[in-house]
């Protein structure tokens, strides 16, 4: 089936560091990509997305590039903010079916 | 704020005991989703409704079921609750014409379920 693989945390940086979350996937066909955050307490939101391959996404200063022959969705930022404190997950649609799958997520941490 | 709600925010019931919790959908959304997540995990399908019926369901026992009304609003009920049900219980709606998503799934900000 269907699943989605994400680095393990917590990513602990100081800001204004520069960010890497790893994501890879395993699907059948060609899944749209999503990146979603949450927020101490709350619940997820949407921060960008990738239908097609090499589609990058973008939000916020947040990016990620849809690579299909490494099948991976990588989220990186240039320069992380403390608020950017929170747990960010991966996640994957099948075309045609609205489920998504998400990954465990990974906690970053940005300190002063 | 994404304009789906979700009630109550908090909840703790007793093992075998039966949760109703609750989604109101965002304007002009007409698919409800149900994903539960489990501390530090990332959330698991359970089922979507779609114009009132079940359109697709995760690999949940039947003691979890739902309801979505006219109003597109939904229900989540779990039966005979036992502890590993403890997870936060998140919503999320979003449009379908047929099979073709016109939005992307907006999530409330979930029901915590405590059980004991």
């Amino acid at each position: 089936g269907n699943s989605v693989t994400q680095m393990e945390g917590p990513v602990t940086l100081s800001e204004e560091a520069f960010l890497t979350i790893n994501c890879t996937y395993t699907a059948t066909g060609y899944p749209s990509l999503f990146w979603y955050v949450q927020y101490p307490g709350e619940g997820l939101q949407l921060l960008l997305k990738a239908t097609k391959a090499d589609d990058k996404g973008s939000n916020k200063g947040f990016e990620a590039t849809y690579r299909k022959e490494t099948t991976s969705f990588h989220l990186e930022k240039g320069s992380v903010q403390v608020s950017d404190s929170a747990v960010y997950f991966c996640a994957l649609k099948d075309p045609g079916f609205q489920k998504l799958v998400f990954g465990t997520g990974t906690r970053l941490l940005v300190s002063p | 704020e994404t304009g789906v709600t979700q009630s109550p925010t908090h909840l703790i019931k007793t093992r075998g005991q039966q949760v109703t919790l609750r989604c109101s959908s965002q304007s002009g959304h007409n698919t409800v989703s149900w994903y539960q997540q489990a501390l530090g995990q990332g959330p698991q399908f359970i089922f979507q409704y779609y114009r009132e019926e079940e359109n697709g369901r995760g690999n949940f026992p039947p003691r979890f079921s739902g309801l979505q009304f006219p109003n597109y609003s939904s229900e989540l009920n779990v039966n005979a609750l036992e502890l590993d049900d403890s997870a936060l219980y998140l919503c999320a709606s979003s449009s379908l014409t047929g099979t073709v998503p016109n939005t992307e799934a907006f999530f409330g900000q979930g029901t915590r379920l405590t059980v004991v």
